[in-house]
This record gives structure tokens, sequence and C-alpha cells, in this order.
């Protein structure tokens, strides 16, 4: 089993629509949990961090679900600009600085 | 943005030679790290630096080794490429341990012919 696992998609949906990815994590000693985005060919750009409490950056949202060891992405009102791939992150353990990484669910939304 | 910068952006060059990876920062971040990612693997850490001259190994560490002589340089070093090394490198900083997350430069793509 990897470490981080993700659907690698794509998810193909209409602009307007909402979408959630899951990202499952084998680690129970993870502590930091992270949301990248990926665009073709760039650099992985960090979208928000994820909090126990769980945490909403206008169209995203971010939740933990520590028993099910897995985080979520929830996208509302997708945009055209919202095409990407979605990388989780997770830290390897307790006090960790290495960052384990999904490989990535891409999306692709559609006029 | 992060202040990250990789040299060179891109490389083509032939199996059995050496090549040599930059990043550069200026944020002053302690932990710095070198990523390959291809197609179906994602992200896989080759090695690490949690400050000057202090290195560690990644998942895919052989064939590569690294320098890091000063806090803002961090050095990837092919000594012999081959071409499995051909890839998009990608080089992380990180300003602080568990818990905060990795900035990463505009990447390497790197083509071992």
């Amino acid at each position: 089993r990897k470490e981080v696992e993700q659907d690698p998609g794509p998810f193909n949906v209409p602009e307007g629509a909402t979408v959630a990815f899951n990202c499952t994590y084998s680690n129970s000693a993870s502590q930091s949990f992270f949301w990248y985005r990926q665009d073709c060919r760039k650099e992985p750009k960090l979208l928000m961090s994820v909090y126990s409490s769980g945490n909403e950056d206008g169209r995203f949202t971010a939740q933990l679900n520590r028993a099910s060891q897995y985080i979520s992405l929830l996208i509302r009102d997708s945009k055209l600009s919202d095409s990407a791939t979605y990388l989780c992150a997770v830290h390897e353990g307790d006090s960790s600085y290495k960052l384990i990484f999904g490989s990535g669910t891409r999306l692709l939304v559609r006029p | 943005d992060a202040g990250i910068t990789q040299s060179p952006r891109h490389k083509v060059t032939e199996t059995g030679t050496p090549v040599t990876l930059r990043c550069h920062q200026t944020e002053n971040h302690r932990y710095m790290y070198w990523y390959r990612q291809d197609p179906g693997h994602g992200l896989r850490l080759i090695h690490y630096s949690y400050g000057v001259k202090d290195t560690d190994k990644g998942e895919v560490s052989d064939g590569y080794s690294v320098s890091r002589s000063k806090t803002e340089d961090f050095l990837l070093t092919l000594e012999s490429a081959t071409s499995s090394q051909t890839s998009v490198y990608f080089c992380a900083i990180s300003g602080g341990g568990g818990g905060q997350p990795q900035h990463f430069g505009d990447g390497t793509r790197l083509s071992i012919l």
C-alpha cells in the first residue's frame, strides 16, 4: 500500500459543479497535511493547509478525518481556471520535515 | 512567491556526462529539498538538507549527490547521467520542521540522451 494515495482521475465536470477529492494516508502519526495545485508543466503551488477542525478559503474547503486517515478537498462553483492537478501532501511523521506526496488527481472543468 | 531560483531551467546532455543543478533561495530557510517528478510516480524525494553541510538521502538517492555549503544554495549532482534520470527536477524550501509546508522552484527539465 502506498503511503499517500489519490484517485488519479481525471474528474471531468461542468462549470459551476461541486467536486470533491479524497486522499488517504497510511501513517497514523502524521500531523500536518496540505493540498497543492499543479498546472501543466509548472511547479506545485500550495493551495491550503488542512487543519483538524477543517478550513475554508473561498470556494475551497479542506477537511481531515483522522479516524479513517484521509483528507479531502471540496471545490464549489468550479471555474475553468480550476483545471489542474491537485496533489495532497502529508508529513512523514510527528516531527518529520519530509513531505510525502500523492500522485495527484487531475481535474478538468468544461464550459 | 517564495524566492527560489533553479538553474538551468532546461538541459539536454548525453549519457555518462556529469550534471549539476542549482537551487538558490533568498528566504533564509533552513530546509531544502530536491525532488524528481515522473509520470506515474508523482514527486519523489531525492535528497534533502536541514542545514549547511547537513544532508540526508531520500527515497530515490542512488546516482545523485548533493552539497550545501551556504544556506542559500543547494546543489544536486548527477555524477554520470543515465537515461533513467531524464525527468523534471524540483527544488523546494521550508522554513520550519514538522508542520510547515514546502514551496517549490520553477523546475528543471533534464533530458539525457
